[in-house]
């Protein structure tokens, strides 16, 4: 089975400032998603970016951005300009090509300071 | 478009009691997965449905099922509630393709707390 590791449970930046999340995984898929999910107190999980194992460049949404490397299976989420809003727990997620899961990470709780 | 409506938010139940937990899906979207959430084994995949078939299920015991109807809505049924089923039980929808260009859309969730 695939396994995610969050190996930050808890992270804090100062807002306008950049932080990064790490997260790896284990698999022996060569063809995969991978994902970074937001849940705010409102416990609501929020697809924040995705990324295509077959895409050599790395996915970019606004002020999130990754660094996906395949070959040492670690996906980071950098988060740039941070806002009081990016407070949350951020989850890291995987899924097969073919699988129809999600496996996540236990999770990073981010706390934004102003 | 409405998003995924998930009733209801919360539940108390007694220990040996079953519980009903409901989900609309976006419209359109004719997957459905259930997710459970707790602060020990975190997110943990239960099962997923599509166009009222049961296609994946993850590694929980037979007192969780679930179902789906013709409109995609699905419910999730657990019976026998120990206090271990105390949880948060998020439900997600999608178009049902595999891959990331069918990305989850998750609701809030229903907490149920067994007591």
């Amino acid at each position: 089975a695939q396994t995610v590791t969050q190996s930050q449970p808890e992270m804090s930046v100062q807002e306008a400032e950049t932080v990064t999340l790490s997260c790896t995984y284990d698999t022996s898929e060569s063809d995969y998603y991978l994902f970074w999910y937001k849940q705010p107190p409102s416990r609501q999980m929020i697809l924040v970016i995705r990324q295509e194992a077959y895409k050599q460049q790395n996915a970019t949404e606004n002020r999130f951005s990754v660094n996906f490397q395949k070959a040492a299976k670690s996906f980071s989420l950098k988060i740039s300009d941070s806002q009081l809003g990016d407070a949350a727990m951020y989850f890291c997620a995987y899924r097969g090509y073919s699988g129809y899961a999600l496996n996540f990470g236990k999770g990073t709780s981010l706390l934004v300071t102003p | 478009k409405a998003g995924v409506t998930q009733t209801p938010r919360y539940l108390i139940k007694t220990r040996g009691q079953q519980v009903t937990l409901s989900c609309s899906p976006i419209s359109g979207h004719r997957s459905v997965s259930w997710y459970q959430q707790t602060p020990g084994q975190g997110l943990q995949f239960l099962f997923e449905y599509f166009s009222e078939t049961q296609r994946n299920k993850g590694n929980f015991p037979g007192r969780f099922s679930g179902r789906q109807f013709s409109n995609s809505r699905s419910e999730m049924n657990v019976s026998t509630l120990e206090l271990g089923d105390s949880a948060l039980y998020l439900c997600a929808s999608s178009l049902g393709g595999q891959g990331a260009i069918s990305p989850l859309h998750f609701g809030n969730g229903t907490r149920l707390t067994v007591t």
